[in-house]
């Protein structure tokens, strides 16, 4: 079962560039990495995916190095409504549970 | 609109009077899933299914039961509920693509409190 670890919490100012940084170790060869966006009382919302180099979408980028130890989700110009717990997933095989681990919670600050 | 609905979102209930809490998805999709989640817990996974079924338990199945006899629905079954299985649950469902990895699309959430 690939750990996943991440800072419990992270400030940042509206305009700012976050960067979350997500160390998964064990990864297995197979495994995607996949980031959540939650709001309170909310469902997570799934953010970006990648597996290996650099995944961008209309929301964030996703870095990832050669060996896959660990990730950054990089979040360009954060607003208000970008405060929410972000988790780092790593999928595991076929069917087995997904575990998502405690989140990082960002606040973001005018 | 694609989208995961549970029903009830709020439910107090007294301890040992089963209850179940729909899940219902309109993508087609054949996982899906049942998840609690608790402060300072984060989201812990309870059942999964694979298909119709197919389903296998989580990381905290004990209390719960569920079933898949149609592929759009997953109901979380609650025989005797206890105190304890006081939360939010959330279900989430997904595509299973062809790469080993799964976008879940999550309910509402269901906020259930058991006295």
């Amino acid at each position: 079962l690939a750990k996943t670890t991440q800072p419990i919490s992270m400030d940042s100012y509206e305009g700012q560039e976050v960067n979350i940084t997500c160390s998964h170790n064990n990864i297995a060869t197979n495994d995607y990495i996949t980031w959540y966006q939650q709001f309170p009382s909310q469902g997570p919302r799934f953010i970006i995916q990648g597996y290996k180099t650099k995944v961008t979408n209309e929301v964030a980028s996703l870095f990832i190095p050669a060996d896959r130890k660990s990730s950054t989700l990089s979040l360009p110009r954060v607003s208000l409504s970008d405060t929410a717990v972000y988790y780092c997933l790593v999928d595991q095989n076929a069917g087995n549970m997904l575990t998502f681990g405690g989140g990082t919670r960002l606040m973001v600050k005018p | 609109e694609a989208q995961v609905t549970q029903n009830p979102r709020y439910l107090i209930t007294v301890t040992g009077k089963k209850l179940t809490v729909t899940c219902s998805q309109n993508m087609n999709h054949e996982y899906m899933s049942w998840y609690r989640q608790d402060p300072g817990l984060g989201l812990r996974q309870i059942y999964y299914s694979m298909n119709v079924e197919v389903t296998d338990k989580g990381d905290v199945p004990e209390g719960y039961k569920v079933s898949r006899k149609e592929k759009r629905n997953f109901p979380l079954i609650l025989e005797s509920p206890s105190p304890n299985q006081t939360s939010l649950y959330f279900c989430a469902s997904s595509s299973l693509g062809e790469a080993r990895s799964y976008e879940q699309y999550f309910g509402p959430g269901t906020r259930l409190t058991v006295t």
